[in-house]
Formats: C-alpha cells, structure tokens, sequence
C-alpha cells in the first residue's frame, strides 16, 4: 500500500488560504469518506483537525475546512495565522480491511 | 481528558526485539481501537497497526511478518512488539486512540536501533 500523494510544501501570507491536496485511488481515498488530516508542529505528537472528510473536533477553528472530489481530499486553512499554522499536515485514509490504514507523504505550511 | 503515555527502551540493538507499552489514562481502553505510528526523523507518519480491546489485530502488510501487538485491559495498556530490528525501524514510536479518526495520542517515544 503505497501513502497518499502531497504536495512536499505549501506557503501564504498571514489573513491568505491555503490549500493541501491529497491524492489516492479508489481503494483509500476515493473509496470511502474516512479521511482525517493531522497536523505537527516540530517536535510534537499529530493533532487531529479534520475527520470524515470534512469534520471538525471540538476545538479546532472553523478556519481549517476539508473536502472530497474523486481520489482527492483537500485541506484549507483560511486566514492564515504565523505561529499556529506553521506546521506539517498530513492527511490519511481508510484503505481496506486488509490494510486498515495508510497516510499521506506530509506537507510543510510555511506563513511567509 | 483521555492521556497516552508510551514507555520501553529507547535503544535496541539490531536484530532484537523492539518492545512499547502504551498506558491510558483519564478514560478506560475498553470498546476502542488502539494503534500504534512511527515517524524517522525528519520523514513522514508510519501506521504499523492497530488493535482492539477484545485483542484484535490488524498490521501494516509491509510490517505484519515481524509485529505484534496486545493488549491489557486490567491495566489499561496495550503492547508493540517489533523483531528483528534494523536500523530503519529507528523512529519516534507513537501511540494513539482510533483507527480512522485518531484522536488523542501519546508524546512520542524515540527508539534508536543500534549495531
């Protein structure tokens, strides 16, 4: 099972969007709505901010938002903020019973 | 508030076995899925595998033949355990609660495999 495809980085200005895809095939991303994006900072656990494509937990901001189209799920972060944005995200996905679960290759945010 | 806490050695010689404890606090393990995820340094998230209360298992295909893990429900912990280690399984090993949806996870235990 191969991990699902980012982008290696992704930048904006604080207040701008940015937008990490995450591609896979039918039998991970496109064959289910078990998506979830994590986020982490240097030297820290992941943090979940988005599950079933487009859920958020409690507690995180409405400015982090998820969707779907195809293979590709997508992760938005809308009005960029310079020290908690900055981060590594990396999506995942449910991709079978035989292999229940694989992540993405992670993307670095950088606020410039 | 639901807490993970990894614990074992954090050096391995190669070609021994690699063991991880991961106890919870502030919540029972029972009725979860629990998994376990490794990260080299300055590389991506590894999922390894995951298990259930009623000690269920399922691995990463890519690691199967040398994982296993289990659980203590009396004790609120669930195991990692690793053969025949190399080098490449050199990671900060983390534990987490779920499956699809991992929403709390442990602060990360870094094991290096030494020759």
């Amino acid at each position: 099972q191969s991990a699902l495809t980012q982008p290696p980085s992704a930048s904006g200005s604080p207040g701008q969007s940015v937008t990490i895809s995450c591609t896979g095939t039918s039998s991970d991303v496109g064959g289910y709505g078990y998506v979830s994006w994590y986020q982490q900072h240097p030297g820290k656990a992941p943090k979940l901010m988005i599950y079933e494509v487009s859920k958020r937990p409690s507690g995180v901001p409405d400015r982090f938002s998820g969707s779907k189209s195809g293979n590709t799920a997508s992760l938005t972060v809308s009005g960029l903020q310079q020290a908690d944005d900055e981060a590594d995200y990396y999506c995942g996905s449910y991709a079978g019973s035989n292999n229940p679960y694989v992540f993405g290759t992670g993307t670095k945010v950088t606020v410039l | 508030q639901v807490q993970l806490q990894e614990s074992g050695p954090g050096l391995v010689k190669s070609s021994e076995t690699l063991s991880l404890i991961c106890t919870v606090s502030g919540g029972s393990i029972r009725n979860y899925y629990w998994s376990w995820i490794r990260q080299p340094a300055g590389k991506g998230l590894e999922w390894i595998g995951r298990i259930y209360t009623s000690g269920s298992t399922n691995y990463n295909p890519s690691l199967k033949s040398r994982v296993t893990m289990s659980v203590d429900t009396s004790k609120n912990q669930f195991s990692l355990r690793l053969t025949s280690v190399t080098a490449a399984d050199t990671a900060v090993y983390y534990c987490a609660r779920g499956v699809y949806v991992m929403d709390f996870w442990g602060q990360g235990t870094t094991v290096t495999v030494s020759s």
